[in-house]
């Protein structure tokens, strides 16, 4: 059990460039979180898959963020024409049926300039 | 629609001193809840978890909630605060197993020596 990680660790992009990111959820976990977290906020939720199925999105995750999980397994989150207020940290977390406790990714940090 | 309020951003403690985190909730249904910590940097770790049962939770590193039905609230506590302490902590409620988490505006502990 390695743990949920997410690759970039940290991404500086150009205000109107595509980024994408990745989740590697822990091994066997069937439901997938995103979580977005400004500084000094408490995480706000984007988005949740169980296995490939996207279940629920927020009213945060705009037209320009798209995410997929295409073989239950891993997933990634694509923010389309950035903007300065997509500057964040982007959580990953995942959870199997029981215990009843999500495991959160190191989080990939996004500055847009 | 559920929410979480933690009263204080910012909580200044002595090593050894009592710590405590305040976190109340609003709930339709009876609430599962969460305290997580971060690190700088780092994503989020589950120091303990309030699902059904026992309303005294212990979790990790000596920290303890209790869950007050008539108060709605889940306040955190430490006896003797350690400086590895250090770090911010968020409270977390959720409706149901396997539902996306309602996150508080985080409370920032530092442990003077």
């Amino acid at each position: 059990d390695t743990g949920v990680s997410q690759d970039p660790r940290h991404k500086i992009t150009k205000r109107g460039q595509n980024v994408t990111f990745r989740c590697d959820p822990i091994s066997e976990h069937n439901r997938l979180y995103w979580y977005r977290q400004t500084l000094g906020q408490g995480p706000e939720f984007l988005t949740y898959f169980q296995n490939e199925a996207q279940l629920e999105k927020s009213r945060l995750l705009s037209d320009r963020f798209s995410a997929e999980r295409p073989k239950g397994s891993f997933s990634t989150l694509e923010i389309q024409r950035t903007e300065q207020g997509d500057s964040a940290m982007y959580l990953c977390a995942s959870r199997t049926g029981e215990p009843d406790t999500q495991y959160f990714g190191p989080g990939t940090r996004l500055t847009v300039l | 629609a559920q929410s979480v309020t933690q009263l204080g951003s910012h909580v200044s403690v002595s090593e050894g001193a009592l710590v405590l985190l305040r976190c109340n909730y609003s709930s339709s249904v009876p609430p599962y809840l969460f305290w997580y910590v971060q690190y700088p940097n780092q994503g989020l770790q589950l120091l303990l978890k309030y699902t059904t049962g026992a309303t005294l939770v212990k979790g990790i590193n000596g920290f303890e909630a209790e869950f007050k039905k008539s108060e709605t609230s889940f306040h955190l506590t430490k006896p003797s605060a350690h400086m590895s302490d250090a770090a911010e902590y968020f409270c977390a409620v959720t409706k149901a197993a396997g539902n996306k988490l309602t996150f508080g505006g985080g409370t920032r502990v530092l442990v003077k020596p």
